[in-house]
Order: C-alpha cells, then sequence, then structure tokens
C-alpha cells in the first residue's frame, strides 16, 4: 500500500500527558500537511513540513502544539499537556513538488482525551 | 470567516435520483478539490479542478468550476447507496494549503 499511513489510528491520552502522532508520507511525496478536524467543524490546516523544514505552521496553536518531518523517518505532530480540547481527529496529508495542492490524506489518528 | 459555503448541508435522496451540491466562496482560488470522507476514514481525492470554466467528469459526477474561480458545482448522476459520505470541497490559494467546506452529508437509500 502506497498511500499514507498514520498512526496510531486511535489514541487515548489522560490531561497532561503528551501525544504523538505519526505520519509517512505517500511514496515519491515530500511534502506533509497536518489538517485537524473538530465535530461539527470542517478540517483545518495546522502545518505544513518539506524534509527538515516547517514551511508554514500558520495554523499551528503557539503553544504545546510542534510539529516536524525529519530527514529519515515519519513526520511528527506533538501535542504536550494535553486538553480535552485537544480531542478531534488529526489528518495528515502529502503532495508532491508538481502539484501542492492535490493532497493525499491518511486515514487519520482520532484522539481522545479523558 | 467560512471562506467557503457548501450547500445543501445534508441531503437525503433515493436511488436512481439525481443531485447538485455546491460549493460557494467571495475568493478567488488558484485550484479546487472535491474529497469525500467515510466515517472513520480520511478525505480521499476525487477530482481537481484549476482553469476557471472548466468541466470534468469522473463516471457518474460531473465536476464544474465557475468561470470566476470562485465557486464550484458537482453532480452525480442515478445516484447509487455506495455514493454515500461526506463531501467536501477545498480551495487553494497560492502554493499549497487547502481551505475546506464544512461539507455536504449525502445518504442515498436503496
Amino acid at each position: 500500500n502506497a498511500g499514507v499511513m498514520q498512526n496510531p489510528r486511535h489514541l487515548v491520552r489522560r490531561r497532561g500527558q503528551e501525544a504523538r502522532l505519526r505520519c509517512s508520507p505517500m511514496k515519491g511525496h515530500s511534502h506533509v500537511y497536518w489538517y485537524r478536524q473538530l465535530p461539527e467543524e470542517g478540517l483545518k490546516f495546522m502545518v505544513y513540513l518539506q524534509k527538515e523544514n516547517i514551511i508554514d505552521e500558520s495554523g499551528m496553536p503557539k503553544e504545546r502544539f510542534s510539529a516536524e518531518f525529519p530527514k529519515e523517518g515519519p513526520s511528527i505532530l506533538r501535542i504536550q499537556q494535553v486538553v480535552r480540547g485537544d480531542s478531534a481527529a488529526y489528518f495528515c496529508a502529502s503532495s508532491n513538488a508538481g502539484t501542492l495542492y492535490e493532497q493525499y490524506f491518511g486515514p487519520g489518528t482520532r484522539l481522545t482525551v479523558t | 470567516t467560512q471562506l467557503l459555503e457548501q450547500s445543501p448541508q445534508f441531503l437525503s435522496i433515493q436511488e436512481g435520483e439525481n443531485l447538485t451540491v455546491y460549493c460557494n466562496s467571495s475568493s478567488v482560488f488558484s485550484s479546487l478539490q472535491w474529497y469525500r470522507q467515510e466515517p472513520g476514514e480520511g478525505p480521499v481525492l476525487l477530482v481537481t479542478v484549476v482553469t476557471g470554466g472548466e468541466v470534468k467528469k469522473l463516471k457518474r459526477l460531473t465536476f464544474q468550476f465557475g468561470d470566476a474561480r470562485k465557486d464550484s458545482s458537482l453532480h452525480i448522476t442515478a445516484a447509487q447507496p455506495g455514493d454515500t459520505g461526506l463531501y467536501l470541497c477545498a480551495g487553494a490559494k497560492g502554493y499549497s494549503t487547502l481551505t475546506f467546506g464544512k461539507g455536504t452529508m449525502l445518504l442515498v437509500s436503496p
């Protein structure tokens, strides 16, 4: 399966813990995007990364959230000291350099904060 | 501010009926994408339109991009239960980041 892979699919964390969400882009894609989907809301852009670079993090909350896409390995979205409001579905998408707007999504990670 | 307005929000029809859903904005987009999302899954890309007035067909689905690149429509002919899902439009301004509408939830009953 050469599609976008995300893990875990489901993640339960208690308030104050850290959540780490992983994303492996589609084969041949070097651009990764993270989106968050809250109930009753649409998908919201969070951050756009290329290998070892953050290109646009305008949608990322200023505190507790960080993202990276290292030279080797998957992209990681990290949420420190989670709160109940962080409960949502987090989706990763990838694209190639030629058609950045044509983004392919992974199955998502459903984060539940208890 | 919701940049992309989708209508209707919910549509329930019988198998075999035709339908059209809309995606409207006051902003100009360089491209527009349509996705379908099923419960518990990620959005699946259906089509990308980039040229004003462009029409694309994908089997029973017809996508149109408005001349001014501010709006789009999706028409489904002879809907089937397998078409059930959340249809999302997403616009790109510039290089990459997508702005999504809230979607149209389509339910096709046998």
